[in-house]
């Protein structure tokens, strides 16, 4: 399958600050690439739906305001929690697509603690 | 509205043992469906996809079996071992797209 790298693994941070996760596709142009949270001993929750070139789309609930997703090339989405408050404190897991109703690959998640 | 779900939510089990847990989902309308691997604070690791025109799939000691109509797949697990301990989530791809909706997952642990 493909390999998909997330940086960083985990990263802790003060209310308010602002924290940016890399989501790289090492061995295949992703087309779509997904982010997805994990809150504790819970599943996956799709938040948005990223594609190369163009805007992000966004699940209902989830603020594009505040989780800013830029997909500039077919090996890398960023997804950007600005002002980052004590609940936005999860896993975040990204997984891209070579587009179509293919297998998704999955990265290995970065952990978000905020202060 | 797809939903997913996945029963027991947790599984104890004796090395050695057979075992089968299960997903079921509401909208049958899927083009596939996925079993991940998830061991604690990692990300996914993909077992099994299962073509919604296919009935089952295996990989080693893993057997996924889809039952479209009905809405329902399982994971059968072989001769299950300590290594074997993580939580399994089931998720699938809706129709309209290449979204992937999760199950809950189901947290085995399989003791020595």
């Amino acid at each position: 399958g493909a390999v998909v790298s997330q940086h960083p693994s985990r990263v802790i941070c003060k209310s308010g600050t602002s924290v940016k996760i890399e989501c790289r596709s090492l061995d295949f142009q992703a087309t779509t690439m997904f982010w997805y949270r994990q809150f504790p001993k819970q599943s996956l929750m799709l938040m948005a739906t990223s594609n190369e070139g163009s805007k992000a789309t966004y699940e209902q609930g989830v603020e594009k305001d505040k989780f800013l997703i830029n997909h500039a090339s077919l090996t890398l989405s960023t997804l950007t929690v600005t002002s980052a408050h004590p609940e936005d404190s999860s896993f975040y897991i990204c997984s891209t697509s070579s587009g179509g109703p293919n297998e998704q690959f999955f990265g290995p998640g970065t952990r978000l603690t905020v202060l | 509205k797809q939903e997913v779900t996945q029963i027991p939510a947790a599984l104890s089990v004796p090395e050695g043992e057979n075992l089968v847990l299960n997903c079921s989902f509401t909208d049958s309308a899927i083009y596939n469906l996925q079993w991940f691997r998830q061991d604690p604070g990692k990300g996914l690791t993909s077992l099994l996809l299962i073509q919604s025109s296919q009935r089952e799939q295996t990989s080693g000691r893993l057997n996924a079996s889809l039952d479209k109509s009905s809405g329902r797949s399982t994971l059968y697990i072989a001769a299950s071992q300590p290594g074997d301990s993580a939580t399994y989530l089931c998720a699938v791809r809706r129709n309209a797209g290449n979204m992937l909706t999760f199950g809950g997952g189901t947290r085995l642990m399989v003791k020595p």
